[in-house]
């Protein structure tokens, strides 16, 4: 069992939709990232969190520590949104662990 | 926001080469770096941590002599692949965690291997 699990894997939307994207682990942690990675493969981190609610332009993330649960939303999608979204969780205080979920790939169409 | 350049971008190379990949922290200094691989469609697997001025640690199954690492300065460490082989073919990013700091972290754009 992986240690991070994003659902869903693969998700297509209509421009306009509201979206989420589920995240799930069993580590302890000391952060969760979320990661946008497009098709050139670079990654951009969008939030860091390690408790409540996060909100930047039409993205927003949240976390409950308790049930080790994290969703990322977004609003109003648009094409340009369609990449690659990853979970990962980071614990420092285990030898600098960073454990990742296999992605969520997201399609916006136009 | 803080970036980390990755350098070169895409790369073919023969079997039997080295080939270095560079991951610069362009405006803020990295005790730590770390540097993964991705298969296509697959998650990042981390390869090693970097310390500065220290030898880096190896996650089980990456051969240390095969994947060198240096990290020399605070903004630059470096990934050897030697001998490459078209195994070794892969997408390589590196990130970094700003000293002083915990949790933040910076990932580079990454590097496309080919080896032919």
């Amino acid at each position: 069992k992986n240690e991070v699990e994003q659902s869903p894997q693969n998700l297509t939307a209509q421009e306009g939709e509201f979206i989420t994207i589920n995240c799930s682990y069993s580590v302890g942690i000391s952060a969760l990232h979320w990661l946008q990675q497009h098709p050139g493969g670079g990654i951009v981190s969008l939030f860091m969190l390690s408790s409540g609610k996060k909100k930047h332009g039409r993205l927003i993330a949240t976390i409950n520590i308790q049930e080790k649960h994290s969703s990322l939303h977004i609003t109003a999608s648009h094409p340009r949104d369609s990449a690659v979204y990853i979970c990962a969780v980071f614990n420092s205080n285990t030898g600098n662990q960073f454990y990742f979920g296999t992605g969520t790939s997201l399609t916006v169409i136009p | 926001g803080a970036v980390v350049s990755q350098h070169p971008s895409r790369v073919i190379c023969k079997s039997g080469t080295s080939v270095k990949i560079e991951c610069r922290s362009l405006d803020f200094q990295a005790t730590t770096m770390f540097w993964y691989r991705q298969f296509p469609k697959q998650s990042l697997m981390l390869m090693a941590t970097s310390n500065e001025g220290s030898k880096a640690t190896y996650e089980q199954g990456v051969e240390k002599d095969k994947f060198l690492i240096n990290h020399a300065s605070l903004t630059l460490s470096t990934l050897t692949v030697t001998s490459a082989h078209p195994e070794d073919s892969s997408f390589y990013i590196c990130s970094a965690r700003p000293t002083g700091t915990r949790n933040t972290i910076y990932f580079g754009e990454g590097s496309w291997l080919t080896v032919v």
